[in-house]
């Protein structure tokens, strides 16, 4: 079956690790997000990205890195410049500009500072 | 800039009531709108949608109608069951070069058998 699938499902980190979610997808498409969710609140954009090597700030960028080397994945560093990581992270993709707008999501992963 | 704004929850109803979630958008041009539902520690999946003036999505006994002139995408269900607690979000995007969807802050919506 064609998804995104998002990896771990729980992490952990220790203060001023950095910390990378891995996110995969099969369903060819060119456009992957990464959304930061916290209790209570709405979707943030972090970061995105509409073609393999090219990828944009989102709302709240700071302390975070991505990489787009391959188009089935777009992995998300959390780094130790972020000062409060605990969130539920949320991968997504669309087909991109060519395609049809909505975006198909990832189960998430839920990051802890211990 | 681009906004989505959503009535604030909890939304507390019972099995069997009829169900409006409001949904308003400010925006330039044409986006396209979707109600997307978040079942507890799972991801985003999309309800339904409407990419023009008029459009009405549907999906599972949901609905909603793209007004363009009252610039709302509400949702709406005659009956809810108790399995549709959940978390939902609005969100518009415009595709093309921006490409990225834009979000509401989620209603919760809590069925009582």
């Amino acid at each position: 079956d064609g998804g995104i699938t998002q990896s771990p499902k729980y992490l952990f980190r220790k203060e001023g690790q950095n910390v990378t979610l891995s996110c995969e997808q099969n369903l060819n498409h060119d456009a992957m997000y990464w959304y930061r969710q916290d209790p209570g609140q709405g979707l943030r954009l972090i970061y995105y990205s509409q073609i393999v090597n090219d990828f944009q700030k989102g709302d709240i960028a700071e302390g975070y890195s991505v990489s787009r080397e391959k188009k089935e994945s777009f992995p998300l560093t959390v780094t130790s410049a972020q000062k409060n990581p605990t969130a539920f992270y949320l991968c997504a993709s669309n087909p991109g500009i060519r395609g049809n707008t909505e975006a198909f999501f990832g189960q998430g992963t839920r990051l802890t500072v211990v | 800039g681009n906004s989505v704004t959503q009535m604030e929850g909890p939304v507390t109803l019972s099995e069997e009531a009829f169900l409006t979630i409001n949904c308003t958008y400010t925006a330039t041009g044409y986006p396209s709108l979707f109600w997307y539902v978040q079942y507890p520690g799972e991801g985003l999946q999309l309800l339904l949608k409407a990419t023009k003036a008029d459009d009405k999505g549907s999906n599972k006994g949901f609905e909603a109608t793209y007004r363009k002139e009252t610039t709302s995408f509400h949702l709406e269900k005659g009956s809810v069951q108790v399995s549709d607690s959940a978390v939902y979000f609005c969100a518009l995007n415009y595709g093309g070069a921006t490409n990225k969807l834009i979000f509401g802050t989620g209603t919760l919506l809590a069925v009582q058998p």
